[in-house]
Order: C-alpha cells, then sequence, then structure tokens
C-alpha cells in the first residue's frame, strides 16, 4: 500500500528555522518525483516545488523559490521542506505528494504549520 | 488570482447532476496539457478524482467524469449524494511558471 506519512504540527516564533518530512512507503520512492502543496487557513490549494528522489532534481513555483527549500534522502526514502526564516504568512497545512504528470496520485495526512509571537 | 479559474461554488439537490468549470488560457489547457481533479473532503487531505482529463483511479465512482475543450474542463458528478458535498480544485501544468503544476481556486459542492 503506497502511503505518505508526514511528521506532526509545528509552532513556531517568526524567524525560527523549520524542517518538515515525508516519509513514503510501498513504492520505490527513487523512481518518484515528490512534491509539496501548502494550503493557508480557508484557502486553497497552491502547489510550491517537487524534487525527483533518483538524482535531486528540483523545480519550484516562481511564488516559493527562494522562500523554502525542497531535499529528499533516498536512503531512508524521506523529503523534506525547509524554511531558514519563517513569517507569519507560513501558516499552512503543508502537504507533500507523489507528483506525476498524470496527476498528484498520493497525498501524505498534512502537516499544520502555526507561527505565531 | 489563480492561473485556472472555477466558479467558487455550486450546489444541487440529491440525485441531481451538477458540473463545476475550470477556464485556463493557451499556456495551460489550451497548449494541451492534461487536467486533473481533487476532491477534499472537509477536514482531510485532498483525494485525485480524476486524472488525464478523464480517468477515473480505482475506488472513484462513475458518477464522476471530467472533460476537456478548448482552454476549459469540467467535472460532472450526477446523482448527487450528500457524501460529495466537498470542495473540488482542477489542476494542471503552465508551460511559462517554470514546470509548474498550477491549481484552480476550488469549488465548494453543496447539496441541498
Amino acid at each position: 500500500e503506497v502511503q505518505l506519512v508526514q511528521s506532526g504540527a509545528e509552532v513556531k516564533k517568526p524567524g525560527e528555522s523549520l524542517k518538515i518530512s515525508c516519509k513514503g512507503s510501498g513504492f520505490t520512492f527513487d523512481n518518484y518525483w515528490i512534491g509539496w502543496v501548502r494550503q493557508m487557513p480557508g484557502k486553497g490549494l497552491e502547489w510550491m516545488a517537487n524534487i525527483y528522489v533518483g538524482d535531486s532534481d528540483t523545480r519550484y513555483s516562481p511564488s516559493f523559490r527562494g522562500q523554502v527549500t525542497i531535499s529528499a534522502d533516498r536512503s531512508i526514502a524521506t523529503a523534506y521542506l525547509q524554511w531558514s526564516s519563517l513569517k507569519a504568512s507560513d501558516t499552512a497545512i503543508y502537504y507533500c505528494v507523489r507528483d506525476r504528470t498524470s496527476g498528484l496520485d498520493y497525498w501524505g495526512q498534512g502537516t499544520l504549520v502555526t507561527v505565531s509571537s | 488570482q489563480s492561473v485556472l479559474t472555477q466558479p467558487p461554488s455550486v450546489s444541487g439537490a440529491p440525485g441531481q447532476r451538477v458540473t463545476i468549470s475550470c477556464t485556463g488560457s493557451s499556456s495551460n489547457i489550451g497548449a494541451g496539457y492534461e487536467v486533473h481533479w481533487y476532491q477534499q473532503l472537509p477536514g482531510t487531505a485532498p483525494k485525485l478524482l480524476i486524472y488525464s482529463n478523464n480517468n477515473r483511479p480505482s475506488g472513484v465512482p462513475d458518477r464522476f467524469s471530467g472533460s476537456k475543450s478548448g482552454t476549459s474542463a469540467s467535472l460532472a458528478i450526477t446523482g448527487l449524494r450528500a457524501e460529495d458535498e466537498a470542495d473540488y480544485y482542477c489542476q494542471s501544468y503552465d508551460s511559462t511558471l517554470s514546470g509548474s503544476r498550477v491549481f484552480g481556486g476550488g469549488t465548494k459542492l453543496t447539496v441541498l
């Protein structure tokens, strides 16, 4: 069974750094693109970035380039999304997805990130 | 402002048919890129509902169907049921945005 299991909710202060994770199982993690999607409170879905785990090729939405960093560790089938300096406007649910040209076919359960002073 | 445009809300009575439109442009849907649809039930992660314009993943009822023409796509739901009440999002690819996937703003379906 394909699963993407994300790390737990985080509460951070503005200016702090953060790295959230997404562990894949039930498929060959190396052979897929893994992406991240943001959903701000009460708002729609926004595609942020993806990474081809096999060679760490990355692509970013222009809206998120320079704001976050996507990475992956093949050895533990885990993808990451990180911030160096959080802002209140980063408060959102972040979903990891298995990202294919035929759609985002599997989704993690979501990680709620709250940034508040 | 989303790259793909959806109506904010649609509604229908149980048993009825509803459609949700998704309008793009010549750099995304009109360029031939495929459209996918997602269903997000309240408080849950989205789920792939229709892929590659008109294909249903295993387990999705045939009450759900997708179509695409020109710069637009549509999701149709027939035999509306209370459990279909959810947010629906279309998604495609845009050639002007550095290889980005793009979403519609989402449509809230209310079953009356």
